[in-house]
This record gives structure tokens, C-alpha cells and sequence, in this order.
């Protein structure tokens, strides 16, 4: 079993402020990582899948970086917004097996 | 929409009963995959299946088992079931071992066992 790690659990912030999250991840056999949006009473939604050092990915206000050789990727999300309340997961990929983290929950205060 | 069904949405029974939860995959998906998110947990991987076969186990019971039938659904069994069963249940699919193509989760089966 694989250890992927979030931090921190869960955060607030205010709507308007700029955050970020890391997942940690073995740095050894890397495939991909996946970063996914869970919001309450909803599926979890694939928002990237990294797959190269130094990538960095970006959706709207979100956005992701990867370092695979010490294992460890960042979330950002610039300008907060209620609607961006959800659990992020993370979910280290080997070959087909995934590896997901416990989540860094996130509560945008109005 | 992920492309992914799952059914029931909800079960309510008994300890000591046996129910089924049903996944249908994206289509083209070849793989599927069962996860347990029990209250304050992260989703714990149960069990993974590729075009048919039995691919990989994670934190399954041996009261629960499942199975992909050539049509590519799959199923989930759980049997004498116990108050610490009840939790939701999700089915996630991907297209399987090549590429790295996110996993697509249907909206899960929430199971109250009383």
C-alpha cells in the first residue's frame, strides 16, 4: 500500500483570498497524479492528471504543479469562491492502481 | 454527467442481510473500480476488475465480493452485513491499464445498515 499524504485537512478561507494544498507522494514508479474536486453530496470529478515533472496544469482559477523527483504536487486556487467548497483528492497512479489521499476539505466563507 | 450509473442511490436494511450494488461503466471503460467512504473516512479501494477478470484487491472483507460480467457491469455483493458496512459506496471506471485517463465516479449507493 501506497502512502499519499494532504495537507492540511481542511482549511477556511475567506471569498476573495487565494490557497493552496499539497499531496505528497512516493517518488519512486511514477506514473501520474490526479487531482480531483468532491463536492458534498456529489461524485468526485477529475480536475488534472499530471504526468511529467515540472508540469503544471490550469482550469479557470485552479491550478496545479507537479514535482515528482521529491513527490509532491500543489492546488491552487486564486480568488476563492463559495462555490469552490469541496473535498480535493489527490490520487497518486501506478500503472492502473490508484492511490488516493484522505483530502484537504475547503470552505470558502462568504 | 460522469457516464458512470450506479443503483440503488439508497438501501436501508438488516444486520445479517445480503444486498447487491450495481455499477454500469462509462462507455468504452474497460475497468471498474469499488470504493468504501465510511463517515470521516477517505475512499478506501475494495476491489478493481479489468474487461472481466479480478485485477487487484484492496481492503475487502470476506463477506463481500463482486464480480464484471461480459456486458462490462458490475456487481458488488455484501453479505451478512453489519452496522459498520453502512457507508457509501462508489463504482469509478477508466478506460484501463494504458494511458492516464482520470477515473469517472458514478454518484454512489449510500448503504444503511440498521
Amino acid at each position: 500500500i501506497l502512502n499519499v499524504e494532504q495537507s492540511p485537512q481542511s482549511l477556511h478561507v475567506q471569498e476573495g483570498d487565494s490557497t493552496n494544498f499539497t499531496c505528497s507522494f512516493p517518488s519512486s514508479n511514477f506514473y501520474a497524479l490526479h487531482w480531483y474536486r468532491w463536492e458534498t453530496a456529489k461524485s468526485p470529478e477529475a480536475l488534472f492528471v499530471m504526468t511529467l515533472n515540472g508540469d503544471e496544469k490550469k482550469k479557470g482559477r485552479i491550478s496545479a504543479t507537479l514535482n515528482t523527483k521529491e513527490g509532491y504536487s500543489y492546488l491552487y486556487i486564486k480568488g476563492s469562491q463559495p462555490e469552490d467548497s469541496a473535498t480535493y483528492l489527490c490520487a497518486f497512479q501506478v500503472v492502473d492502481q490508484f492511490y488516493f489521499g484522505t483530502g484537504t476539505s475547503l470552505t470558502v466563507i462568504p | 454527467d460522469s457516464g458512470v450509473t450506479q443503483t440503488p442511490k439508497h438501501l436501508i436494511t438488516a444486520t445479517g442481510q445480503r444486498v447487491t450494488l450495481r455499477c454500469s461503466p462509462r462507455s468504452g471503460d474497460l475497468s471498474v473500480y469499488w470504493y468504501q467512504q465510511s463517515l470521516d473516512q477517505g475512499l478506501q479501494f475494495l476491489i478493481q476488475y479489468y474487461n472481466g477478470e479480478e485485477r487487484a484487491k484492496g481492503n475487502i472483507l470476506e463477506r463481500f465480493s463482486a464480480q464484471q460480467f461480459p456486458d462490462l457491469h458490475s456487481e458488488l455483493n455484501l453479505s451478512s452485513l453489519e452496522l459498520g458496512d453502512s457507508a457509501l459506496y462508489f463504482c469509478a471506471s477508466s478506460v484501463g491499464t494504458e494511458g492516464n485517463s482520470p477515473l469517472h465516479f458514478g454518484n454512489g449507493t449510500r448503504l444503511t445498515v440498521t
